[in-house]
């Protein structure tokens, strides 16, 4: 799975978007984008996955570049309890062996009041 | 549509006690992942196991740690003689078995913080 870079920490007003980048410049054509957040103390939680179009969902909208070197997550309207670690993760979508999460340290979003 | 339960969530042994972590996927889910997070630390992968199959334990050390997900009952990860070094937090996730890129998205549990005194 290729390796992602993101920035250890970012700060936003609540109510306004959040923005979080993610750097994948070794991603391959069958490679997906995926992002989890992790609440303090809890389990991670799914939001959003992409292969090389744009997804929105519920929760998030997710960017992707057009040379898929990068993506940014989208959180419309932060509230305080969108404060979590994000992950951005890339990995093949298979079958085969090696299903697993390879998580880095990811981008700790304060939202502030 | 309840999600992955894991149980106990809080778990305290002695040295060298036995802990079993028990987790129920998702409803239709067959896919079960254990991951585990040291203190301060990221999550580490550590087994992938569908129903009576070991798939993948690349991540699982390779003495006193065992996992099974039977074809009845919940999975379960069995950490013998524990040491301090145990302690974590270790998190279940499931995936559903089927077609299409859906079936590899994981849903984590609230995960079981593990302390050994």
């Amino acid at each position: 799975d290729a390796k992602t870079t993101q920035p250890p920490s970012m700060d936003c007003a609540e109510g306004r978007a959040a923005n979080l980048p993610c750097n994948h410049s070794t991603i391959s054509g069958n490679e997906y984008v995926y992002w989890y957040r992790q609440i303090h103390s809890q389990g991670p939680q799914y939001i959003i996955h992409g292969l090389k179009n744009n997804e929105t969902n519920e929760m998030a909208s997710l960017i992707i570049t057009e040379d898929r070197k990068s993506s940014t997550l989208i959180l419309p309207h932060a509230t305080l309890r969108d404060t979590a670690v994000y992950y951005c993760i890339v990995r093949i979508l298979t079958m085969e062996y090696g299903n697993k999460l390879v998580f880095g340290a990811g981008t700790i979003l304060r939202v502030k009041s | 549509n309840a999600g992955v339960m894991q149980n106990p969530r809080h778990l305290v042994r002695r040295r060298g006690q036995e802990a079993r972590l028990r987790c129920s996927p998702m409803k239709g889910h067959s896919h079960v992942y254990w991951y585990r997070q040291l203190p301060e630390e990221g999550l580490k992968f550590m087994v992938y196991l569908q129903k009576e199959n070991i798939i993948d334990e690349s991540g699982m050390p390779k003495e006193r740690f065992s996992a099974e997900f039977p074809k009845e009952g919940p999975s379960i990860l069995r950490i013998q003689q524990v040491v301090r070094g145990d302690s974590a937090a270790y998190f279940c996730a499931s995936s559903p078995q089927g077609t299409g890129i859906f079936q590899e998205t994981q849903y984590f549990g609230p995960g079981t913080r593990l302390l050994v005194l």
